[in-house]
Order: structure tokens, then C-alpha cells, then sequence
């Protein structure tokens, strides 16, 4: 059974840039699916914000498209996520999860809080 | 872009009840990319279903999928207590390449 873990900071300053990396283990990052980030904002719903495959493919939401970029590290079997230029509206729950073309997103992170406040 | 809508907002019903809640999208969509997902609080969402009526791996036969085109419903035929949680549909393949509805509470009458 495989396994995605979030890790970051847990509070960013606003106008700053927030990273973030989920760490795989379980299955090689380089087997072929997809790989996301989603987001949460407290108590509402989910926001998808970015994809990759290890064909170098990368897939953002257009909303959030000019401030995110997500990689893929195949040596250290992580990917990452950066969000620029940081408001209040970026405050949410960010969840890792990979992506099996034709099944969904079969498994997630626990997800990691991150606030945007000064 | 594709937009899903779900409804109702909030379900309010008993254990041993059945649940139906339904996903439109905006237009006609490919039913093989259509996933439903449970989230409880504080933990991460689970996949349900996919490809609009394929149970994943673990989920019990008393959840069910169907529907094509642009709707779309999900069916929990006796509520345990460990369903009343929220449920959201999702759309990928699509551009953008995911598209979440807003969720359906199913909440304890």
C-alpha cells in the first residue's frame, strides 16, 4: 500500500511563496500516473490546483495558473508544489494525491494546513 | 469549462435510510471520467467510485453509482453510521483537468 505525505511550513507571510513536497513511498513516482496537488479552504470545497506525469506533462487550473508550479524529483520519489505572490485566499488544506488515468484519485496525503497571515 | 453542480446541499436522514444525491455537469460528459469521493472531517477525501458506476477498491456494495451524459447519481442503499460525511463528484480529463462539484452533506436527522 503506498503512501503520499505533505510537508511545508505551516504559516506564510502574504506577497510570499509558499513550497510544498509530497513524499512517496510505496511506488515510484516514474510508474506511469499522474501526479496533484488539491487544495481546501477551510470549510468549503475542493480546488483542484496542478498535475504532472513523468513524461514531463504538467496540467494547471487556469485560475491559479500564473502563480503555481509543480515538478517532479524521480530521485528522491517527490513532487512539489510553489505558490507565489501569497493572499489570505490561499489559507486552506493542501492535499497531495496521485492519479490512476481511468480509476480517479485513488490515494491522498493527510493534507497539510497552511495559513497566510502576517 | 465544465461545471458540476450537486444537490442537495444537505441530506438530513437516519441510519438504515437510503441516500441519493445527484451531479449535473453542464454539458454532456464521458461517463468513464466521472469519480465520486467521501470526506469526513479532518481527514483526506476517499475515492468511492469511478468511471461514474465502478465501486474502488474496499468500498462496500451498498454504495452505488450511475448515470451518463450530464447527470449523474450516487446511491447509498442503507446509511451506516460511518457514512455521514460529505460527498463530491469530480470530472477529469476534461480542461481543466479536474473539475470538483461543491459537495453534498449527508448529515445525522
Amino acid at each position: 500500500q503506498g503512501l503520499l505525505q505533505e510537508s511545508g511550513p505551516g504559516l506564510v507571510r502574504p506577497s510570499e511563496t509558499l513550497s510544498l513536497t509530497c513524499t512517496v513511498s510505496g511506488y515510484s513516482i516514474s510508474s506511469g500516473y499522474y501526479w496533484a496537488w488539491i487544495r481546501q479552504p477551510p470549510g468549503k470545497g475542493l480546488e483542484w490546483i496542478a498535475s504532472a506525469h513523468q513524461s514531463g506533462s504538467t496540467y494547471y487550473n487556469p485560475s491559479l495558473k500564473s502563480r503555481v508550479t509543480i515538478s517532479l524529483d524521480t530521485s528522491k520519489n517527490q513532487f512539489s508544489l510553489k505558490v507565489t505572490s501569497l493572499t489570505a485566499t490561499d489559507t486552506a488544506v493542501y492535499y497531495c494525491a496521485r492519479f490512476d488515468y481511468g480509476f480517479g484519485l485513488d490515494f491522498w496525503g493527510q493534507g497539510a494546513l497552511v495559513t497566510v497571515s502576517s | 469549462e465544465i461545471v458540476l453542480t450537486q444537490s442537495p446541499g444537505t441530506l438530513s436522514l437516519s441510519p438504515g435510510e437510503s441516500a441519493t444525491f445527484s451531479c449535473r455537469a453542464s454539458q454532456s460528459v464521458r461517463s468513464s471520467h466521472l469519480a465520486w469521493y467521501q470526506q469526513k472531517p479532518g481527514q483526506a477525501p476517499r475515492l468511492l467510485i469511478y468511471a461514474a458506476s465502478s465501486r474502488a477498491t474496499g468500498i462496500p456494495d451498498r454504495f452505488s453509482g450511475s448515470g451518463s451524459g450530464a447527470d449523474f447519481t450516487l446511491t447509498i442503499s442503507r446509511l451506516e453510521p460511518e457514512d455521514f460525511a460529505v460527498y463530491f463528484c469530480q470530472l477529469y480529463g476534461e480542461s481543466p483537468l479536474f473539475t470538483f462539484g461543491p459537495g453534498t452533506k449527508v448529515d445525522i436527522k
